[in-house]
């Protein structure tokens, strides 16, 4: 399985975007992006995924390299509530199972 | 709000006994995965169900077992419980198709479990 890297912690002044660095360098062909986040110790929740195109919804923007592999979380504008701890996560096409790793917690600043 | 329920929200039990978790998916989803997160390990896949049959094994230990009903909601059984069961335990729910096929899955708010 492809397993990701990202740093254990990071900082964002509210207001600011916050991008959140992904390394997974031995991604396969079919495999996925996936991030979630984490707020405290609630359900794991949603917030985008793709294959090789950049992708945008109302949460965030995905960036994968054109190689693939690596990728950025982009949150536009960070405020308090978006900090978490954020997972990316490498997912075959043909496996519903999710690896979670550390993943990054982010703390969001006034 | 996802649409995942999980009941009941807190559980406090003692060593040796056994636990009912139970899940009910978001309306017309046919898939039911359960984890577990726990302070070493982090969050770990345990178990797949899809339309009351199970499709995939993860980290699930012979103590414990799950099954999906008719009315495609869940349970996570618990037994023989030791200290080292104490975690949160979340359901996720995705839409299911005949062959596996990664999914967004969508998670309940969890059962936080502590074995006294």
């Amino acid at each position: 399985d492809a397993k990701t890297t990202q740093p254990p912690s990071m900082d964002c002044a509210e207001g600011r975007a916050a991008n959140l660095p992904c390394n997974h360098s031995t991604i396969s062909g079919n495999e996925y992006v996936y991030w979630y986040r984490q707020i405290h110790s609630q359900g794991p929740q949603y917030i985008i995924h793709g294959l090789k195109n950049n992708e945008t919804n109302e949460m965030a923007s995905l960036i994968i390299t054109e190689d693939r592999k690596s990728s950025t979380l982009i949150l536009p504008h960070a405020t308090l509530r978006d900090t978490a701890v954020y997972y990316c996560i490498v997912r075959p096409y043909n496996n519903n199972d999710m690896r979670f790793g550390a993943g990054t917690r982010l703390t969001v600043k006034p | 709000d996802s649409g995942v329920t999980q009941t009941p929200k807190h559980l406090i039990t003692a060593t040796g006994q056994r636990v009912t978790l139970r899940c009910s998916p978001r309306s017309g989803d046919l898939s039911v995965y359960w984890y577990q997160q726990s302070l070493d390990q982090g969050l770990q896949f345990l178990i797949q169900y899809y339309n009351g049959e199970e499709r995939a094994k993860g980290n699930i230990l012979e103590r414990f077992s799950a099954q999906q009903f008719p009315d495609l909601h869940s349970e996570l059984n618990l037994s023989s419980l030791e200290l080292g069961d104490s975690a949160l335990y979340f359901c996720a729910s995705s839409v299911g198709q005949t062959v596996p096929h990664q999914e967004t899955q969508y998670f309940g708010p969890g059962t936080r479990l502590l074995v006294l």
